[in-house]
């Protein structure tokens, strides 16, 4: 069974603060997703990356797979209160039998960003 | 826009009822999941299904079953509830392999007394 360890499980900061939040796992995958879930919301794609090293940025938000794809981060800079929410990476697995279509999900990271 | 619906967003029963909970995509995925998500465990997947009337346990099938008669249509099914089944349940649809977006649902919290 894969796993994807994320950390902090809680993070709260003052608008304006930069954060890094890190997804780690002993295992391989093909490809690492990000989503964020709101309150009362199911969680919404925010990136994939693909290749190892690959980074990819969204405004504010700069996602990064190791180059060994066995990890991910996601740096928030001058966080605004728009970005809270609950943080969960996922990945792919490397096979392509049956288990190719299931996500393995980290426990995420809730995030608050304090006016 | 992708739109994955779910019948109700709260929903309240008693131990040993059958309950049905609904989810509907209107993006003629063929990857449809039902998950549930508790604090500190993060989401877990419960069933999948590839195709209409194919389906695959995921990582915590007791208890529950399935039914996909039509593509757009994902059934989650608690044969006879019990209060550990208490819990935000998801559903999610795909088009594709796994690299691919997953298109959540709202949720519904179900709550079983």
């Amino acid at each position: 069974t894969q796993l994807l360890e994320q950390s902090p499980q809680f993070l709260s900061i003052q608008e304006g603060e930069n954060l890094t939040v890190y997804c780690n796992s002993s295992s391989v995958f093909s490809s690492l997703q990000w989503y964020r879930q709101e309150p009362g919301e199911g969680p919404v794609l925010l990136v994939t990356v693909v290749t190892g090293g690959e980074v990819k940025k969204l405004k504010r938000l700069t996602f990064q797979f190791g180059d060994a794809r066995k990890d991910s981060s996601l740096h928030i800079t001058a966080a605004q209160p728009g970005d809270t929410g609950l943080y969960l990476c996922a990945g792919a697995p490397e096979d392509s039998g049956a288990g190719s279509y299931q996500l393995t999900f980290g426990k995420g990271t809730k995030l608050s960003v304090i006016p | 826009d992708v739109k994955v619906t779910q019948s109700s967003r709260y929903l309240v029963k008693r131990t040993g009822e059958k309950v049905f909970l609904e989810c509907v995509q209107d993006m003629d995925h063929e990857n449809m999941f039902w998950y549930r998500q508790d604090p500190g465990l993060g989401l877990r997947l419960i069933y999948f299904s590839y195709d209409v009337k194919m389906k695959e346990k995921g990582d915590i099938p007791e208890g529950y079953s399935v039914s996909r008669e039509k593509k757009e249509r994902f059934s989650l099914i608690l044969e006879s509830a019990s209060t550990n089944q208490t819990s935000m349940y998801l559903c999610a649809s795909r088009k594709g392999g796994s690299n691919q977006p997953q298109h959540f649902g709202d949720g519904t919290r179900l709550s079983i007394l």
